[in-house]
């Protein structure tokens, strides 16, 4: 059972182009994590989100803690062949806090 | 910048080898994890460690082991590889952000190829 679930697994767009990814839980998290991975590379940390209803803004990226923090979404505005890469949400959940655990992924391109 | 690191980045070695996968951090992180990742694909906890001494196994099962005897250092040793190991192996360290919510920071991988 997939604690995390990211969608959609796969997105192609043009560069201009607004996306939201979304990563959907079942389970209360303490705090959301967005990571971005590109090819070869390991994961880098966008932001965290620790309240619910909370909303972060990132440039041209903004992010989203649901009210019952089960859920976030990530927004992005005019997408640029530079945002190309694997979106990935992670959650600590209460007493394990410091043990994350990982959607599947969003693989975003972003073509000219 | 995250300082940490892993070595090799790449290895490809023969069936029935002995392989060990280095990790450093240089942030004095207590915790420190193990993840598989297929290109493209979801990351699987496989061990971590709350500090010296500590190990634990992951949410997916591994023939690998591992040890932290140093605070800094965590590597993964795989006996005798098998096709079955090839994969990305991820290390990471992390620590409560300032917004209390724990963040990673990740090794760039080792790419480990059996053949």
């Amino acid at each position: 059972t997939q604690l995390l679930e990211q969608s959609p697994q796969f997105l192609s767009i043009q560069e201009g182009e607004n996306l939201t990814v979304y990563c959907n839980s079942s389970s209360v998290f303490s705090s959301l994590q967005w990571y971005r991975q590109e090819p070869g590379e390991g994961p880098v940390l966008l932001v965290t989100v620790v309240t619910g209803g909370e909303v972060k803004k990132l440039k041209r990226l903004t992010f989203q803690f649901g009210d019952a923090r089960k859920d976030s979404s990530l927004h992005i505005t005019a997408a640029q062949p530079g945002d190309t890469g694997l979106y990935l949400c992670a959650g600590a959940r209460g007493g394990s806090n410091y043990k994350l655990t990982f959607g599947k992924g969003t693989l975003l391109t972003v073509n000219p | 910048e995250a300082d940490i690191y892993q070595t090799p980045r790449y290895l490809v070695i023969g069936t029935g080898k002995k392989i060990t996968l280095e990790c450093s951090q240089t942030m004095g992180h207590d915790k420190m994890y193990w993840y598989q990742q297929d290109p493209g694909m979801e990351l699987h906890l496989i061990h971590y460690s709350y500090g010296v001494n500590s190990t634990e196994k992951g949410d997916l099962s591994s023939e690998s082991t591992v040890s932290r005897i140093r605070t800094e250092h965590f590597p993964l040793t795989l006996e005798s590889a098998r096709p079955s190991h090839t994969s990305q192996y991820l290390c990471a360290s992390s620590e409560l952000g300032s917004y209390g919510g724990t963040e990673a920071f990740f090794g760039q991988g080792t790419r480990l190829t059996v053949v």
